[in-house]
């Protein structure tokens, strides 16, 4: 299974200023996702990031406050712009892989740990 | 709209016995399902899935029950422990053969395993 890894884990911002995130994985994905989970809710998919192409983005979030960047297969970054208390939350990336599992003829999503933003 | 529910925001359970965690669903596009147990300050970890062409899938002590007609699905874990303590996210996609398979979360509920 991939390991990924996020920095910062958590930061603490002042409103108006951006922060990026970023994430890094020890094996090749093709898919790459950025979530978000606003206090005492679910994840939420902010895009989908292809390495190569430009991330795709689900509805309700736009590129110029989440600008995601996919240089390579390995690596990812999402900025949160212009920030405001309400972009306080828990930002994730997850990868796509396959399991090899007897059981599993699907796939499944693997989370990094997280990074926690407060924005005040 | 609220696709995949998890209407428990909260479980407690006595260790030894079963845990049952449910889930609903709207969108009769998903053939897909997820669990995912959550520590504080930690990602998601995958659990257990199903396909929809199954109405069971059993890994150890988590056990998971699929039942398209009433567009629910349910997570058992026997016998209940105190580390399964934790909160637990369904999640819902629609396979596709291209592109990103999206998931769709629940709130989560948090289970709590008592000695």
């Amino acid at each position: 299974s991939a390991v990924i890894s996020q920095k910062p884990s958590r930061d603490i911002c002042q409103r108006g200023t951006s922060l990026t995130i970023q994430c890094q994985v020890d094996s090749q994905v093709t898919m790459m996702f950025w979530y978000r989970q606003q206090p005492g809710q679910s994840l939420t998919l902010i895009a989908t990031a292809n390495q190569g192409s430009e991330a795709t983005y689900e509805s309700g979030f736009v590129i110029d406050k989440f600008p995601i960047s996919r240089p390579n297969l390995t690596f990812s970054t999402l900025t949160v712009s212009n920030m405001s208390p309400e972009d306080s939350s828990i930002y994730l990336c997850s990868v796509e892989d396959k399991v090899d599992r007897s059981w599993l003829a699907g796939y499944e999503q693997f989370f990094g740990p997280g990074t926690r933003l407060t924005v005040l | 709209d609220q696709q995949v529910k998890q209407n428990s925001p909260s479980l407690s359970v006595q260790e030894g016995r079963i845990s049952i965690l449910n889930c609903d669903y709207t969108n009769s596009m998903f053939d897909y399902f997820l669990w995912y147990k959550k520590y504080p300050a930690e990602g998601p970890t995958f659990l257990i899935s199903i396909s929809s062409i199954k109405d069971k899938n059993e890994d150890g002590r988590f056990t998971v029950f699929l039942n398209k007609s009433a567009k629910h699905l349910s997570l058992h874990i026997v016998p209940s422990q105190p580390g399964d303590s934790a909160v637990y996210f369904c999640a819902a996609s629609r396979t596709l053969i291209q592109g990103a398979q999206k998931l769709v979360f629940g709130q989560g509920t948090r289970l709590t395993i008592n000695p």
